[in-house]
């Protein structure tokens, strides 16, 4: 069976300072492999997707991940955190080429102190 | 820029009481979910729609329904809403690889 774990629920660093969300996926499957971020009060916006290209993935606001199927890893990194950033991520895999069925990570929640 | 709409922020509704929550999308999307949101447990799928008048069960159907009639529209229904049925719930439509999220309803049921 297919799954997603993020290994911190909660994460906390100071303003400036590198950010390093982790997440592991377990599957038989080549996956696609996304995080997602949610602000308080709204829906979830894509920050960047894996699906067999390059395993180093850029994204929006600063974000990248990189795919590392030897460690079944993609690991979300930002090197400067920004207030903004104060957010709920979630990683998410999609398997078998269904990528209608979407596997959601439980979720991590990052806040940055000034 | 893709937008899911979902009818309402926040609903509050009585135990056995019928629930319909909208979602509607303007991008022509074949693809629609529903999802609920809990703490600790992530997102997990409901129901899905590929088509007008198509349906899948998601992970967890138990106590909901749904309804496709139009592209653009994918409603859930709870039937006979219960306690344990107060959640957030998000609406998402997607293209391949990725699936754009509604703001969500955020549910109680007392």
């Amino acid at each position: 069976a297919q799954s997603v774990t993020q290994l911190d629920s909660h994460v906390s660093v100071s303003e400036g300072t590198p950010v390093l969300l982790r997440c592991n996926y377990s599957s038989s499957y080549s996956p696609s492999l996304f995080w997602y971020v949610q602000h308080p009060n709204k829906g979830l916006q894509l920050l960047l997707k894996y699906t067999s290209a390059a395993t180093l993935v850029k994204g929006i606001n600063g974000f990248e991940a990189e795919f590392k199927k030897s460690e079944t890893s993609f690991h979300l990194t930002k090197p400067s955190a920004h207030m903004s950033d104060a957010a709920e991520y979630f990683c998410v895999g999609a398997f078998s080429g269904g990528y209608n069925k979407l596997i959601f990570g439980a979720g991590t929640r990052l806040a940055v102190h000034p | 820029d893709v937008k899911v709409t979902q009818s309402s922020r926040y609903l509050v509704k009585r135990t056995g009481e019928k629930v319909f929550l909208e979602c509607v999308q303007d991008m022509d999307h074949e693809n629609m979910f529903w999802y609920r949101q809990d703490p600790g447990l992530g997102l997990r799928l409901i129901y899905f729609s590929y088509d007008v008048k198509m349906k899948e069960k998601g992970d967890i159907p138990e106590g909901y329904s749904v309804s496709r009639e139009k592209k653009e529209r994918f409603s859930l229904i709870l039937e006979s809403a219960s306690t344990n049925q107060t959640s957030m719930y998000l609406c998402a439509s997607s293209l391949p690889y990725e699936q754009y999220f509604g703001p969500g309803t955020r549910l109680t049921v007392t």
